[in-house]
C-alpha cells in the first residue's frame, strides 16, 4: 500500500531554514508528483505546492515562491521541502501527499516544525 | 484564485445526519475530495471522485457534486466522526486548492 514517512519534528530559530524529507514507498515514485500542505496551530490546510518526481519540474504558490525548494531523489524515493528566513509564523505541521486527481491524496505523517528564538 | 467555501461548523446529533458543503464555481465539473482531520493525526480520504469511498471507510460516508456545490454527508453520526472535514480539489493541471474547512461537532 501507498505510505509517506517523514522525517522528525524540528525545532528552529527565526532565520533559519528547515529540511523535510517523505519518503514514499508502495507505489512507482516517479509515475505521481508531490505535493507539500502545511498546518499552522488553528488554521486550515495550506498548500505549499508540489513537485514532479519524473520531471523534477516544480510549482510554487506565490507565497512561498522565494522561499520553498522543492526536489525529489528517485534513487531513495524521497521528496524534500526545504523553507528558507523561517519566522514565527512558520510554525506548523508539514505534511507531504502524493498527488493523484482521480484518487484522491495519500498523506504523510506531518512534521512539526517550530520555529521560537 | 479559485476558491472553496465550506461552513465554519456544522453540529449534529448523535445518530442523526451531517452535510457538509463545499462550494466553488463550476465545481461539478472537477473532481472533489474529502479528508477527515482529527488532532495529531494525519488526514484522512474519506471520499474520493465526488462520491467514492475507499476501503475502510464507513458506508455512513458518502458524496455529491453538482453545479456550483459539493456535498459529504454522514449518517448515523458517531462520536468518533467528530473532526475537521476539507474538501480539495485540482484546478488548471496547477493548483491544489482546499476548501477553509468545517468543523463537526457531535451533540
Amino acid at each position: 500500500q501507498v505510505q509517506l514517512v517523514q522525517s522528525g519534528a524540528e525545532v528552529k530559530k527565526p532565520g533559519a531554514s528547515v529540511k523535510v524529507a517523505c519518503k514514499a514507498s508502495g507505489y512507482t515514485f516517479t509515475n505521481y508528483g508531490i505535493g507539500w500542505v502545511r498546518q499552522a496551530p488553528g488554521q486550515g490546510l495550506e498548500s505549499m505546492g508540489w513537485i514532479s518526481a519524473w520531471t523534477g519540474n516544480t510549482h510554487y504558490v506565490q507565497k512561498f515562491q522565494d522561499r520553498v525548494t522543492m526536489t525529489t531523489d528517485a534513487s531513495t524515493n524521497t521528496a524534500y521541502m526545504e523553507l528558507r528566513s523561517l519566522r514565527s509564523d512558520d510554525t506548523a505541521v508539514y505534511y507531504c501527499a502524493r498527488l493523484d486527481d482521480d484518487d484522491g491524496l495519500s498523506w504523510g505523517q506531518g512534521t512539526l516544525v517550530t520555529v521560537s528564538s | 484564485s479559485y476558491e472553496l467555501t465550506q461552513p465554519l461548523s456544522v453540529s449534529v446529533a448523535l445518530g442523526q445526519t451531517a452535510k457538509i458543503s463545499c462550494g466553488g464555481a463550476n465545481l461539478g465539473s472537477k473532481n472533489v475530495h474529502w479528508y477527515q482531520l482529527k488532532p495529531g493525526q494525519a488526514p484522512i480520504l474519506v471520499i474520493y471522485g465526488d462520491s467514492k469511498r475507499p476501503s475502510g471507510i464507513p458506508e455512513r460516508f458518502s458524496g455529491s457534486n453538482s453545479g456550483n456545490t459539493a456535498t459529504l454527508m454522514i449518517t448515523t453520526t458517531q462520536a468518533g466522526d467528530e473532526a475537521d472535514y476539507y474538501c480539495q480539489v485540482w484546478v488548471g493541471g496547477t493548483d491544489l486548492v482546499f476548501g477553509t474547512g468545517t468543523k463537526v461537532l457531535v451533540l
